[in-house]
């Protein structure tokens, strides 16, 4: 068990709606990152929020948002859903040390849409 | 812009034999780099991390890596597979420490183990 929670485990849901995911770091952990896991495109990085603040963007689509809120839990929001979107989406988090510091991963959310 | 490239979608060896999987990076600074295991329906979790200290690293699991700096090498190792160890492998880059550190991952390889 790495400490990091999301949910929900899957979703099943139709295109063009919206979804949102959840997660919830490790005790402790400032840092929270997304990424994003299908099999054509492997394990992309999408979004780092550190204490409330966006620190890094990578491949995140405009239909896609995220934010990281006070009690340091991150949500996720993808809309206008296509069925290239169906992947699974990992949340990272990990502490802030001088050195880089190791990512402690969830069991991912899978999102299948039909 | 830092990136790994891993060989290969698929290895398949024997149990008791050695595990050779090859990660070669790029990147503008000295580079932080990780092996990172996924098994089946699970998150990733760290194997090893090399962050400029020794050359020759061991993780969990019997791993071991070594950086070649010459070679822009990464590659990892166990001398004895055994079944347990199947399961998908990236490798990983960080050009940076600290509050802005992202890790750019391979696209993974998976190993099988044969009985």
């Amino acid at each position: 068990d790495s400490g990091v929670t999301q949910t929900p485990k899957h979703l099943i849901t139709a295109t063009g709606q919206r979804v949102t995911l959840r997660c919830s770091p490790r005790s402790g952990d400032l840092s929270v990152y997304w990424y994003q896991q299908s099999l054509d495109q492997g394990l992309q990085f999408l979004i780092q929020y550190y204490n409330g603040e966006e620190r890094a963007k990578g491949n995140i689509l405009e239909r896609f948002s995220a934010q990281q809120f006070p009690d340091l839990h991150s949500e996720l929001n993808l809309s206008s859903l296509e069925l290239g979107d169906s992947a699974l989406y990992f949340c990272a988090s990990s502490v802030v040390v001088l050195e880089a510091g190791e990512l402690f991963f969830g069991e991912g959310s899978r999102l299948t849409v039909l | 812009a830092q990136s790994v490239t891993q060989l290969g979608s698929h290895v398949s060896v024997s149990e008791g034999a050695l595990v050779l999987l090859r990660c070669n990076y790029s990147s503008s600074v000295p580079p932080y780099l990780f092996w990172y295991v996924q098994y089946p329906n699970q998150g990733l979790q760290l194997l090893l991390k090399y962050t400029s200290a020794a050359t020759l690293v061991k993780g969990i699991n019997g791993f071991e890596a070594e950086f070649k700096k010459s070679e822009t090498s990464f590659h990892l190792t166990k001398p004895s597979a055994h079944m347990s160890d199947a399961a998908e492998y990236f490798c990983a880059v960080s050009d940076r420490a600290g509050a802005n550190s992202k890790l750019t991952f391979g696209k993974g390889i998976t190993l099988s183990v044969r009985p």
